[in-house]
């Protein structure tokens, strides 16, 4: 079954500096997508960026970049020129690619990390 | 113009009740999703429906009954509730692209909380 860790369960940062919050996953599949969502207080569920894993390139959006190490099994967000407006929980979640042979379309999720950025 | 949307938004009814949570979609997209956060804002999926038919169904109790009349709702109906289903339920979709190896994101709706006294 597949796993996702992230092991920061509280991160902050002050505004206009970089953060990096760590996930790593567990999986014996080869094809895969990997997200990262944030959740503000307000409750939605955003997404923030996205990695296929059969891509080499690392994903990017705007001020959010990851660091996808497909064989350590790593997908890092890196956050730069912290804004007060990414203060909110962010979860890491993996998606198995869909076939016939397993519950593609599934997510699963990490434990979440929170992550305050200070004026 | 919401694309997914979830009614109500909070929910406080008292145990051994039924309720219903609605879900609605217009972004055409032909899967949805249920999924649940606990109190440790833990997520985690209970349903999914593509094009009204039931495709994953993880081990949730019989007292939680999806229900889908067409692909762009996905209701989910709670029969005598317990204190342990206070949680938020998200509902999502995205697009399945029926192609091995393929998937789609999914974008979520605002959440319901419910609250089991």
């Amino acid at each position: 079954a597949q796993t996702v860790t992230q092991s920061q369960p509280e991160m902050s940062v002050q505004e206009a500096e970089t953060v990096t919050l760590s996930c790593t996953y567990d999986t014996s599949e080869s094809n895969y997508y990997l997200f990262w969502y944030k959740q503000p207080p307000s409750r939605q569920m955003i997404l923030v960026i996205r990695q296929e894993a059969y891509k080499q390139q690392n994903a990017t959006e705007n001020r959010f970049s990851v660091n996808f190490q497909k064989a350590a099994k790593s997908f890092s967000l890196k956050i730069s020129d912290s804004q007060l407006g990414d203060t909110a929980m962010y979860f890491c979640a993996f998606m198995n690619s869909f076939s016939i042979y397993n519950q593609g379309g599934k997510l699963i999720f990490g434990q979440g990390t929170e992550l305050s950025v200070k004026p | 113009d919401t694309a997914v949307s979830q009614t109500p938004k909070y929910l406080v009814t008292q145990m051994g009740n039924d309720k219903s949570i609605k879900c609605e979609q217009n972004l055409g997209h032909d899967t949805m999703y249920w999924y649940k956060q606990d109190s440790k804002k833990f997520l985690k999926i209970m349903f999914s429906y593509n094009n009204k038919e039931l495709i994953i169904n993880e081990t949730v109790p019989n007292r939680f009954s999806p229900k889908s009349p067409d692909k762009a709702h996905l209701n989910l109906h709670i029969n005598s509730l317990e204190l342990g289903d206070s949680a938020v339920y998200f509902c999502a979709s995205s697009q399945r692209i029926v192609v091995a190896g393929d998937t789609d994101t999914q974008y979520f709706g605002p959440g319901t909380r419910l609250t089991v006294l």
